[in-house]
């Protein structure tokens, strides 16, 4: 049972274009919410991650937007670039849980065309 | 900073042979690493978490006896996969946090390993 529910599967955008990928949790224990950057054949790399007690943050092109009550986060990537086509995957960590694990989400590809 | 390295990057090996992967905390002192598989276009799944000096705690589903955890320094886990057999194929990632610093919700992902069992 996945935890943290991810979409879309994948999106194309064009360069330039704004591609959004939602996420929506269940758990209200969950406290840290990151996002991940992954290229075939590499490890994840942590892009950008928010706590609770914001609506939103930036850095660099990429904003995390956050709606507590619903209990949604979401992943912006403005300007996008070629250079930005990846798998990209949020996830949550509950600190009741041992050690921070975190749960992820399914994953969305995102091809940006030049 | 906040780097983490795994070796080897690419292994085969053959059926019923054990592989040994590292994990290594480069920069900084990793109390707690997590060794994760990723199956091709699928999410990455924890298998076990383990913390320095202590046993690994097993995800439900994962045999503790095929897949070897030793967190034996707050740099370095390893992980051995004993008697490997094809379905055992994967991708191998690891990851670590610090409990120092502002940062300790943090996990920092390795490069990961290819393990391909013939």
């Amino acid at each position: 049972q996945q935890q943290v529910k991810q979409s879309p599967q994948s999106l194309i955008v064009q360069k330039g274009g704004i591609p959004i990928i939602n996420c929506a949790y269940e758990n209200t224990a969950f406290d840290y919410f990151p996002w991940y950057q992954q290229f075939p054949g590499k490890g994840p790399a942590l892009l950008i991650a928010i706590r609770p007690d914001v609506s939103e943050k930036k850095e660099g092109r990429f904003t995390i937007s956050f709606n507590k009550s619903a209990k949604q986060f979401s992943l912006h990537i403005m300007d996008s670039q070629p250079g930005d086509s990846a798998t990209y995957f949020c996830a949550a960590s509950n600190p009741l849980s041992n050690d921070y694990k975190l749960s992820f989400g399914a994953g969305t590809t995102v091809t940006v065309r030049a | 900073g906040a780097v983490v390295s795994q070796h080897p990057s690419r292994v085969i090996c053959k059926s019923g042979t054990s592989v040994k992967i590292e994990c290594r905390s480069l920069d900084f002192q990793a109390t707690t690493m997590f060794w994760y598989r990723q199956f091709p276009k699928q999410s990455l799944m924890l298998m076990a978490t383990s913390n320095e000096g202590s046993k690994a705690t097993y995800e439900q589903g994962v045999e503790k006896d095929k897949f070897l955890i030793n967190h034996a320094s707050l740099t370095l886990s390893t992980l051995t996969v004993t008697s490997a057999h094809p379905e055992d194929s994967s991708f191998y990632i690891c990851s670590a946090r610090t409990v120092s610093g502002q940062n300790f919700y943090e996990q920092y992902f390795g490069p990961g390993t290819r393990l391909t069992v013939t």
